[in-house]
């Protein structure tokens, strides 16, 4: 069952730019987490933001959630080479005995120095 | 350290041939989860566990078994491997039993090759 979709797939930028990725999702939600995943490697959480919150700052992220809109974004502010990795939002599904994160299938960043 | 492992890492099999991925943390977390990766497809749950001897199917259980007699662990087994389950496996774990409140922390992967 997917949730979450981001767009755009992939995204290539220059050094020193920033990056948004967004992120869409179909029913209501308690919560919406960013994870970000370097080729090949597990997943590392970075952000959650909780359903009554609009917008959350981590170091150089910045996460906004509109629930209205059913829609998240994440904004990399002053990239680096070191940022090119593919982020997944990820959506719970709940109910029915059901305990679950759905995760999107990610967009791929690349940072060229 | 706060980790979540598994072994193996790698793994090259032959159809049918049993085997156990096993997966470990030591942050007393209680839920603990399974998911596939593949290209195209993203990442995809297979089994999760709320607690000890509490597992639940998740969008891809089949072909798969899972156990939770400890806390720490939750191996994953699949009794008849076949090619199709040939992907990258992460097993996750979260703080409480509801998995999707609280961040994820990820094992490193383990690649599954079935021939």
């Amino acid at each position: 069952s997917q949730q979450g979709e981001e767009d755009p797939q992939a995204l290539s930028i220059q050094e020193g730019e920033n990056a948004t990725m967004n992120c869409s999702y179909k029913t209501s939600i308690n919560n919406l987490q960013w994870y970000r995943q370097n080729s090949g490697r597990g997943l590392v959480h970075l952000i959650l933001i909780r359903s009554n919150e609009r917008e959350k700052h981590s170091g150089r992220l910045r996460v906004t959630l509109d629930t209205s809109k059913k829609s998240s974004s994440l904004l990399i502010t002053a990239s680096r080479a070191a940022d090119t990795a593919s982020y997944f939002c990820a959506t719970p599904v709940t109910g029915g005995g059901s305990e679950k994160l759905v995760f999107g299938k990610g967009t791929k960043l690349t940072v060229n120095p | 350290e706060a980790q979540v492992t598994q072994n193996p890492r790698y793994l090259i099999t032959v159809t049918g041939k049993k085997l156990t991925v096993t997966c470990s943390q030591n942050m007393n977390h209680e839920y603990m989860s399974w998911y596939r990766q593949d290209p195209g497809l993203g990442l995809r749950q297979i089994y999760y566990s709320m607690n000890v001897e509490v597992t639940d199917k998740g969008d891809v259980p089949e072909g798969y078994k899972v156990s939770r007699k400890e806390k720490r662990n939750f191996p994953l087994i699949l009794e008849s491997p076949s090619p199709n389950q040939t992907s990258l496996y992460f097993c996750a774990s979260s703080l409480g039993p509801r998995g999707s409140y609280n961040e994820q922390f990820f094992g490193p992967g383990t690649r599954l090759t079935v021939l």
